[in-house]
């Protein structure tokens, strides 16, 4: 299988701090991760694409600074929400290609549903 | 820059009935086409994967077809159930890149 897990599955915070996703593969290894966000009715967008051991390549219009991105492990990718405000609230979907399966295919975690008061 | 749209937005069909979803997308130079469906409130569950050199793909009542020239793929539903309620995602990764651009959706309603 290729399992992706995301942790904590949803997040209430205050405007002002700022909140921590990780996105883990559980069975396989994953050179590169992705970080959506969906806003309620809408579709995903790409917010970047995450590299392990190396900088994260970010969409446009994404702040880098904002939505800070590390990939420190094969397994690992953590995204940070800094200095979260209300339009930041939002459901954030990682989701990471496994090498093995057919190529390109891409598995997505259940999602962090994010609420800044 | 690849744009994908999916029409209907909306169906709603009563159980039994075979059903057909659409997708479009702009650029011709894809690398593969997924399917997904999307419960409310959850993540994505991967339905159907198609490499840009495949016309179709099947799991059991899921067939997915596409036509990368006309830039379309279909995902056919047979025998819907309610369970089958959810929405459902196509999403396009060309060859230029690793991510995928996802359509807007279509949001399934299979009345019992």
């Amino acid at each position: 299988g290729a399992v992706v897990s995301q942790h904590p599955s949803w997040v209430i915070c205050k405007s002002g701090t700022s909140v921590k996703i990780e996105c883990r593969s559980l069975d396989f290894q994953a050179t590169t991760m992705f970080w959506y966000r969906q806003f309620p009715k809408q579709s995903l967008m790409l917010m970047a694409t995450s590299n392990e051991g190396s900088k994260a390549t970010y969409e446009q219009g994404v702040e880098k600074d904002k939505f800070l991105i590390n990939h420190a492990s094969l397994t690992l990718s953590t995204l940070t929400v800094t200095s979260a405000h209300p339009e930041d609230s939002s459901f954030y979907i990682c989701s990471a290609t496994n090498p093995e399966t057919p190529a390109g295919e891409q598995f997505f975690g259940p999602g962090t549903r994010l609420t800044v008061l | 820059k690849q744009e994908v749209t999916q029409i209907p937005a909306a169906l709603s069909v009563p159980e039994g009935e075979n059903l057909v979803l659409n997708c479009s997308f702009t650029d011709s130079a894809i690398y593969n086409l997924q399917w997904f469906r999307q419960d409310p409130g959850k993540g994505l569950t991967s339905l159907l994967l198609i490499q840009s050199s495949q016309r179709e793909q099947t799991s059991g009542r899921l067939n997915a077809s596409l036509d990368k020239s006309s830039g379309r793929s279909t995902l056919y539903i047979a025998a819907s159930q309610p369970g089958d309620s959810a929405t459902y995602l196509c999403a396009v990764r060309d060859n230029y890149g690793q991510n995928f651009v996802f359509g807007p959706g279509t949001r399934l309603s299979v009345l019992p």
